[in-house]
Formats: structure tokens, C-alpha cells, sequence
């Protein structure tokens, strides 16, 4: 069976860090699309980060570009989200998601872990 | 971007009712639009992908269609779990777009 679980969620300052874990079971990043999807309290989602291990090929939302930066841990099957210089408005559940093979329709989701920028 | 509206944001109806909720693109997206349920303090998941391909498990009831820029998610005969958002997403272009949703209410 195929499940995601996210980890690493947390409070933190406006500025400061956080390193999202998404640990992945039944399937191997190599032939998918995996992302990260985020969503502010009471609000709709928002896309933020889409990988294509196959061949290297990373996208950002523009809120989050130049901040965000996504990673795997093949050894671990570990999807990961690196945040830097957190604002206020990062606050939200943040969701892995895997594509159906290498598209960005998500077929899977983690239950999401909470992210809140404060201080 | 390719921005995503759907209408109505809100739609009250009873059970076994038939659904029609919309979503309307910026711009073509080629037939990669995808649907998804998200109910309250859950993930969402995953309904329609590429316009009118239903996701694995998921029930007749569900369909999709449309083309360009106009969409389209009905669902025939409403059961009581399908009380919930309805989101539409775009894989046409960077960066992939989520719609605002439409609350599915029950009346």
C-alpha cells in the first residue's frame, strides 16, 4: 500500500528555518512527480514545490521561490522541504503529494503537518 | 499564471439531488485539469484527473468534462459523504493552479 508521512512541522520566528520530511512508502520516487501543497487556515491550497527526480528538474510558486528549496534522501525514500527566511503569511498545513506517474494530478496525499510563523 | 475561477463558491442542495460545479481557466489548459474532495480536517482527494478520467475507487457518480477553458464536475446523485469542497487544479503550466474551491453544502 502506498502512504506518505509528513514530519517537521512546528512553530518558528518570522526569518528563521524549517526542514519538512515526507517519508514515502510502496513506491519509489524515481518514476513520479512528487510535490508539496499548502494550506493557510481556513483557506484553499496553494501550490508550492513540484520535483522530477528523474531528471533533476525542481519548479517553485513565486512565493516561494528563492526560499523554498526541495530534496530526497533516496536511502530513506525521505521527500524533503527546506524553508528559509519564513514569513508570516508560510503559515499553513503543508501537504506531500504524489503525482499518477510522472504528472502533477495528485493521486496521494500525507495527512500534512502545520507550519506557523510567529513571534 | 493560469488562474482558475469556479462558480458558485457556495451550492446548498439534498441528497440525491444532482450536482454541477464549474471551473473556468485563464487560458486553455489543454485538458489537464484535474478534481479533487477535501472535507474538513482531511487531505484532499484526488476525483477527476486530465477532465473526465476517474481516479482509482472513486464512484460512478463522479464525472468530468470539458475542454479549453470550461469544465465542468457533476456528480448525479448526491450521497450524504459528498458534503465537502471541491477544488479544480491545472498541470498545463508553471506554476500548477488550484481554483478558490466551491463549498458543497447540504440543504
Amino acid at each position: 500500500e502506498m502512504q506518505l508521512l509528513e514530519s517537521g512541522g512546528g512553530l518558528v520566528q518570522p526569518g528563521g528555518s524549517l526542514r519538512l520530511s515526507c517519508a514515502a512508502s510502496g513506491f519509489t520516487f524515481s518514476d513520479v512527480f512528487m510535490s508539496w501543497v499548502r494550506q493557510a487556515p481556513g483557506k484553499g491550497l496553494e501550490w508550492v514545490s513540484c520535483a522530477n527526480f528523474r531528471d533533476s528538474s525542481t519548479y517553485y510558486g513565486d512565493s516561494v521561490k528563492g526560499r523554498f528549496t526541495v530534496s530526497r534522501d533516496n536511502s530513506k525514500n525521505t521527500f524533503f522541504l527546506e524553508m528559509n527566511s519564513l514569513r508570516v503569511e508560510d503559515t499553513a498545513i503543508y501537504f506531500c503529494a504524489k503525482g499518477r506517474g510522472r504528472t502533477s494530478s495528485y493521486e496521494l496525499w500525507g495527512q500534512g503537518t502545520l507550519v506557523s510563523v510567529s513571534s | 499564471e493560469i488562474v482558475l475561477t469556479q462558480s458558485p463558491a457556495t451550492l446548498s442542495l439534498s441528497p440525491g439531488e444532482r450536482a454541477a460545479l464549474s471551473c473556468r481557466a485563464s487560458q486553455t489548459v489543454n485538458n489537464y485539469l484535474a478534481w479533487y474532495q477535501q472535507k474538513p480536517g482531511q487531505a484532499p482527494r484526488l476525483l477527476i484527473y486530465d477532465t473526465s478520467n476517474r481516479a482509482t475507487g472513486i464512484p460512478a457518480r463522479f464525472s468530468g468534462w470539458g475542454s479549453g477553458t470550461d469544465f465542468t464536475l457533476t456528480i448525479s446523485s448526491l450521497e450524504p459523504e459528498d458534503f465537502a469542497v471541491y477544488y479544480c487544479q491545472q498541470r498545463s503550466d508553471w506554476p500548477i493552479t488550484f481554483g478558490p474551491g466551491t463549498r458543497l453544502d447540504m440543504k
